[in-house]
C-alpha cells in the first residue's frame, strides 16, 4: 500500500491564527517531505526530514514550522501567515532519502490552504 | 544545476487514441532517475512511471510507456488507448543519485495539461 494521508483536506485561516497540517504514512518510509504548490505550477520543496531529522529547509519563512514527532508522522505548524501563502500543501514520503536505487516519493492528497 | 523542460503547456487527445508528452532535461550527471507524475483535478500526485538512466530498456506500465533517449536527454511519455480518466496535469521529474549531500530532491518540469475528448 502506497498511501500517504493528510488532514485536513481544506483549511481557512486568518493571518493571526495558528493552525497545523498533519501528514501520516505507514509504509515504513524514513524520509518525509513538505511541498507547496500554486495552481497550475509544479510543487516547490519546502522541507525534508530524513530519519526524523530535518535535513533540508529550502529557505522557508519562519512562519512555517515543521515537526516530525516519529517516523510515521509529519506536521507543519502555521502562524501569522500571509494571503500569498494560500496554496495546496503536499506531503510526500520515500523509503530513504539518503539511500540509493529508485527511491520514489509517494504523495498525499494535499491540504488546500486559504489565508484571509 | 539540473533543469527539466516540458514544452507543451496543453495537449488534447481523442478517447482511445495515443498521445505523447514531451520532456527534456539538462544534466552533467551520468546516473539519475526520471519520473512521470499525474495530478488529476482531485489534486493527488500519482506516480505513473519511473526510469533509471543506467537502464537502456524503456519502462512500461500498462498503457503508459516512455521513450528514453539518454544522449538526447529526452524522456517522453506515451499514453495508449487514452481514457477519460487520463485527463490531468502531467509532471516530468528528475532526481540525482543518492549521496551524502543529496536528500532526494525532485526537480520538476512546468507540467503539461492533458485533455481527453470523448
Amino acid at each position: 500500500d502506497t498511501e500517504v494521508t493528510q488532514t485536513p483536506k481544506h483549511l481557512v485561516m486568518g493571518m493571526t491564527n495558528k493552525k497545523s497540517l498533519k501528514c501520516e504514512q505507514h509504509m515504513g518510509h524514513r524520509a518525509m517531505y513538505w511541498y507547496k504548490q500554486k495552481a497550475k505550477k509544479p510543487p516547490e520543496l519546502m522541507f525534508v526530514y530524513s530519519y526524523e531529522k530535518l535535513s533540508i529547509n529550502e529557505s522557508v519563512p519562519s512562519r512555517f514550522s515543521p515537526e516530525c514527532p516519529n517516523s510515521s508522522l509529519l506536521n507543519l505548524h502555521l502562524h501569522a501567515l500571509q494571503p500569498e501563502d494560500s496554496a495546496l500543501y503536499l506531503c510526500a514520503s520515500s523509503q530513504d532519502a539518503s539511500g540509493g536505487g529508485t527511491d520514489t516519493q509517494y504523495f498525499g492528497p494535499g491540504t488546500r490552504l486559504t489565508v484571509l | 544545476a539540473q533543469t527539466v523542460t516540458q514544452s507543451q503547456p496543453e495537449m488534447s487527445v481523442q478517447e482511445a487514441e495515443t498521445v505523447t508528452l514531451s520532456c527534456t532535461y539538462d544534466t552533467s550527471e551520468s546516473d539519475y532517475y526520471l519520473f512521470w507524475y499525474k495530478q488529476p483535478p482531485s489534486r493527488q500526485m500519482i506516480l505513473v512511471i519511473r526510469q533509471e538512466a543506467y537502464k537502456q530498456q524503456n519502462a512500461t506500465e500498462n498503457r503508459f510507456s516512455v521513450n528514453f533517449q539518454k544522449a538526447a536527454k529526452s524522456f517522453s511519455l506515451k499514453i495508449s488507448d487514452s481514457q477519460l480518466g487520463d485527463a490531468a496535469m502531467y509532471f516530468c521529474a528528475y532526481r540525482s543519485p543518492m549521496d551524502s549531500s543529496n536528500t532526494g530532491k525532485l526537480i520538476f518540469g512546468q507540467g503539461t495539461t492533458l485533455q481527453v475528448k470523448p
